[in-house]
């Protein structure tokens, strides 16, 4: 198995809803990322975690909670999103000491109501 | 602070056909790593190509080949006999060699679009 494996692909969610982003790989890759693409724009990253710890948080708001419960999974919890938070979540991961080369999903399209 | 910048936001190229992308960059490093990604309308972000800094032959893959010209701090990326395939955003991006973990600086991106 190599790749990353986001679901949902689509999501749609209310402002009050709370729902979660998944992201799965078994490739033995230690460090996960989730970055952060609104339309028509680079990504940009929101959270990197090394061996399962949070390692960077680029000042991210706290209506998202990252979450790596073990060194296959990271999820991304959403809560009291705001219609501006309309992007795509990709998430990625590395081998722990080769951040060069960075794998990525397919990502979630998410969209806030 | 490293920047990177594509100047062309939109390019067209006819099938077989070759084209290069630009992306030129501005950093005090001096080890760090270049790529291209291509993001076609899956919105999945894929390797094109990597270079290190410190290797002075340009990168191939496939169709695919950099011109890196480390003083000038530019990174092109050429792409040879062009096939439908190739319609994506490109988008030239900058890593710091030993600096954070997966901290990417991306270019804008250029819209390609391979014409039959």
């Amino acid at each position: 198995d190599t790749e990353v494996t986001q679901t949902p692909k689509h999501l749609v969610m209310g402002m009050t809803n709370k729902k979660s982003l998944k992201c799965e790989q078994h490739m033995g890759h230690r460090a996960m990322y989730w970055y952060k693409q609104k339309a028509k724009k680079p990504p940009e990253l929101m959270f990197v975690y090394s061996y399962e710890k949070l390692s960077i948080n680029e000042s991210v708001p706290s209506r998202f909670s990252p979450e790596c419960p073990n060194s296959s999974l990271l999820n991304l919890h959403l809560h009291a999103l705001q219609p501006e938070d309309s992007a795509l979540y990709l998430c990625a991961s590395s081998q722990g000491d080769r951040v060069e080369k960075l794998l990525f999903g397919s990502g979630t399209q998410l969209s806030v109501l | 602070a490293q920047t990177v910048t594509q100047s062309q936001p939109e390019m067209s190229v006819q099938e077989a056909e070759t084209v290069t992308l630009s992306c030129t960059y501005d950093t005090s490093e001096n080890n760090y790593y270049l790529f291209w990604y291509k993001q076609p309308p899956s919105r999945q972000m894929i390797l094109v190509i990597r270079q290190e800094a410190y290797k002075q032959q340009n990168a191939t893959e496939n169709r695919f080949s950099v011109n890196f010209q480390k003083a000038a701090k530019s990174f092109s990326l050429k792409i040879s006999d062009s096939q439908l395939g190739d319609t994506a955003m490109y988008f030239c991006a900058f890593m710091k060699h030993g600096g954070s973990q997966g901290n990417l600086i991306f270019g804008k991106g250029t819209k390609l679009s391979v014409k039959p």
